[in-house]
């Protein structure tokens, strides 16, 4: 079976530092591309990154452009998102989902929300 | 970068009728190996996001042959057919075409 657990989320003032982490299992992790996706407290989703197997290409929203990291470790099935200059509008339930066909497919996980505010 | 804009926001549906969702792209979404890569995807209230549909018409592992996508270029359509309760939630088309990938604003599925 297939799972993603996202983890690391929290709360943090303006400025700040979070890393998520996404834990997963049941799948071959280092073939498939990878994304985070978020969605502030009521609003729509918005894609933020996506990382490809071994970690070479890393394509961002211009929203996060040079704030955020995507990463992965292939050893430990584990996808990263390191956050830096957080900022108010960075609120959200942040999703990782593993990609099909250049696209976020099932299962997602629950999320984990992150908090910006002082 | 390419905008993603859905028609309508808000869609009031009798159950057993069809409903239909435009979503627009700002350039081409075809790909250069000949694919469109436009999806689909449902969330209903209280749950995570779930795919229906990849590259214009192609429907996920589950999802029922009522709900169907077609389109192409810039132009693309979301059909579910005999609305039941469980289709309530919103709906968002994303292009996956073009970096920065982007999703649509949602359209909110209602039963009338």
């Amino acid at each position: 079976e297939v799972q993603l657990v996202e983890s690391g989320g929290g709360l943090v003032q303006p400025g700040g530092s979070l890393r998520l982490s996404c834990a997963t299992s049941g799948f071959a992790f280092s073939t498939y591309w990878m994304h985070w996706v978020r969605q502030a407290p009521g609003k729509g989703l918005v894609w933020v990154a996506r990382i490809n197997g071994d970690g070479s290409n890393t394509p961002y929203a211009d929203s996060v452009k040079g704030r955020f990291t995507i990463s992965r470790d292939n050893a430990k099935n584990t996808l990263y998102l390191q956050m830096n200059s957080l900022r108010v509008e960075d609120t959200a339930v942040y999703y990782c989902v593993r990609d099909q066909y250049r696209g976020p497919v099932d299962p997602w996980g629950q999320g984990t929300l992150v908090t910006v505010s002082s | 970068d390419v905008v993603m804009t859905q028609s309508p926001l808000s869609l009031p549906v009798t159950l057993g009728q069809t409903a239909s969702i435009s979503c627009r792209s700002s350039q081409s979404l075809v790909y250069s190996d000949g694919s469109t890569y436009l999806n689909w995807f449902q969330q209903r209230p209280g749950q995570s996001p779930r795919r229906l549909i990849y590259k214009v018409s192609n429907r996920d592992s589950g999802v029922p042959d009522r709900i169907s996508g077609i389109g192409s270029d810039t132009d693309f359509t979301l059909i579910i057919s005999r609305v039941e309760a469980e289709d309530v939630g919103v709906y968002y088309c994303m292009q996956a075409t073009h970096w920065p990938y982007a999703f649509g604003q949602g359209t909110k599925l209602e039963i009338k």
